[in-house]
């Protein structure tokens, strides 16, 4: 069973608009949830992360909005730019574990087209 | 440049042949992982160590086999594999298993090809 689901699989967004990605999970142990970006031939790297005591954290053109009843959280792009063309993937862990109690989405193949 | 190396980039094996995969961090970290990436599904992690030792092994076949001789090396032997196994292979570590963060410092990974 996925325990985070994310979607859309993939997506194309024109360069400088908005794109969201969403995902959603069950397990309500989940304390940490980061977002990573893979570049082609690069492995991921964190982008940025949010805990659940917060409903919204930003960094720069990136923000994480959480709705912790709801058990949902999304990524926002502003003014996405065509190097922001990645996949990116959301991640959840469970509290007390550490990097090793990571969940990943399947990830979604963004594309900013110019 | 993570810090965090992998070789080779690239390998091709036959399902008789055996060959290894190295990762190299040079970060200081002590937790080093093995996830296979595969096209639509979700990374999957294999194993983990955790200063040399390992805490962690996802039910693995045995075809995959792990050594870790110190905190900066971690190796991935590989023999009679199937052409189902055939992934992006990544290497990562972090600072420790204590659960402050979750990050992940990721190589670039090995794309292997099973025939």
């Amino acid at each position: 069973q996925q325990q985070v689901k994310q979607s859309p699989q993939s997506l194309i967004v024109q360069k400088g608009g908005i794109s969201i990605i969403n995902c959603a999970y069950e397990n309500t142990a989940f304390d940490y949830f980061p977002w990573y970006q893979q570049f082609p031939g690069k492995g991921p790297a964190l982008l940025i992360a949010i805990r659940p005591d917060v409903s919204e954290k930003k960094e720069g053109r990136f923000t994480i909005s959480f709705n912790k009843s709801a058990k949902q959280f999304s990524l926002h792009i502003m003014d996405s730019q065509p190097g922001d063309s990645a996949t990116y993937f959301c991640a959840a862990r469970s509290s007390g574990g550490g990097a090793d109690g990571l969940t990943f989405g399947k990830g979604t193949h963004l594309i900013i087209q110019p | 440049e993570t810090g965090v190396t992998q070789t080779p980039r690239h390998l091709v094996m036959g399902m008789t042949n055996k060959k290894s995969l190295k990762c190299e961090q040079h970060l200081g970290h002590n937790a080093m992982y093995w996830y296979k990436q595969s096209a639509k599904k979700p990374l999957e992690l294999m194993f983990v160590y955790n200063f040399k030792e390992q805490t962690e092994n996802n039910s693995v076949p045995s075809r995959f086999s792990p050594e870790c001789p110190n905190s900066s090396h971690l190796f991935l032997h590989l023999h009679t594999l199937q052409p189902e196994d055939s992934a992006l292979y990544l290497c990562a570590s972090s600072p420790r298993l204590a659960p402050n963060t979750g990050e992940l410092f990721f190589g670039e990974g090995s794309r292997l090809t099973v025939l």
